[in-house]
């Protein structure tokens, strides 16, 4: 079993929909959880992060953690062609002061006009 | 702003040649790290540094080594390149308290 796990879809949904990108991690004991953007050919950016069960929002973006479940998610409201691109999943595993995190695969976004 | 600098966008060498691929951080992070992706294989750890001349390996080595001789550089050395060393290579920093930062990566091509 992957330590992170991601649909590579791609997924495809139209413009101005909700776009639901999902991950799943194996470390029970896993601290901050955090979302990348990679666009085509570009270096993955940090886009959201959350520590803590529930949801953060940040403008079109809500991630979502539940620790019970091993579960976190990525909520993208009113999606635009701008923001399709592979989203990566990354753990921290439990308590490690290096910072080194763990990414799943990704899962690529298409939204289409 | 954090700012990781790689030293090229592009670089194509020939197997056997050694390789140095640099990065700078601007940021006094005391973590770096090289990852090195390709399709379907998502991102891989090569090495990472918590510390001014420490390092420790990451999940794929073999083939590799690094220095960091100061805190703001890290490099990546490919000490007989191949053509399975054909990649992108994606050099990141951070501090214990903040998440990643990544540079714009190498396209490194081994002919």
């Amino acid at each position: 079993q992957k330590e992170v796990e991601q649909n590579s879809g791609p997924l495809s949904v139209p413009e101005g929909a909700i776009a639901s990108l999902n991950c799943t991690y194996s470390d029970r004991g896993s601290q901050s959880f955090f979302w990348y953007r990679q666009y085509s050919g570009k270096s993955p950016e940090l886009i959201m992060f959350i520590y803590s069960n529930g949801d953060k929002e940040d403008g079109r973006f809500t991630a979502q953690l539940n620790k019970a479940s091993q579960y976190v998610s990525l909520l993208i409201r009113d999606s635009q062609p701008s923001d399709s691109a592979t989203y990566l999943c990354a753990v921290k595993p439990r308590l490690d002061s290096s910072y080194k995190l763990i990414f799943g695969s990704g899962t690529r976004l298409l939204v289409r006009p | 702003d954090v700012k990781v600098t790689q030293s090229s966008r592009y670089l194509v060498k020939r197997t056997g040649e050694k390789v140095f691929l640099e990065c700078v951080q601007d940021m006094d992070h005391e973590n770096m790290f090289w990852y090195r992706q390709d399709p379907g294989l998502g991102l891989r750890l090569i090495y990472f540094s918590y510390d001014v001349k420490m390092k420790e390996k990451g999940d794929i080595p073999e083939g590799y080594s690094v220095s960091r001789e100061k805190k703001e550089r890290f490099s990546l050395i490919l000490e007989s390149a191949s053509t399975n060393q054909t990649s992108m290579y994606l050099c990141a920093s951070s501090t214990s308290l903040k998440p990643q930062h990544f540079g714009d990566g190498t396209r490194l091509s081994i002919l």
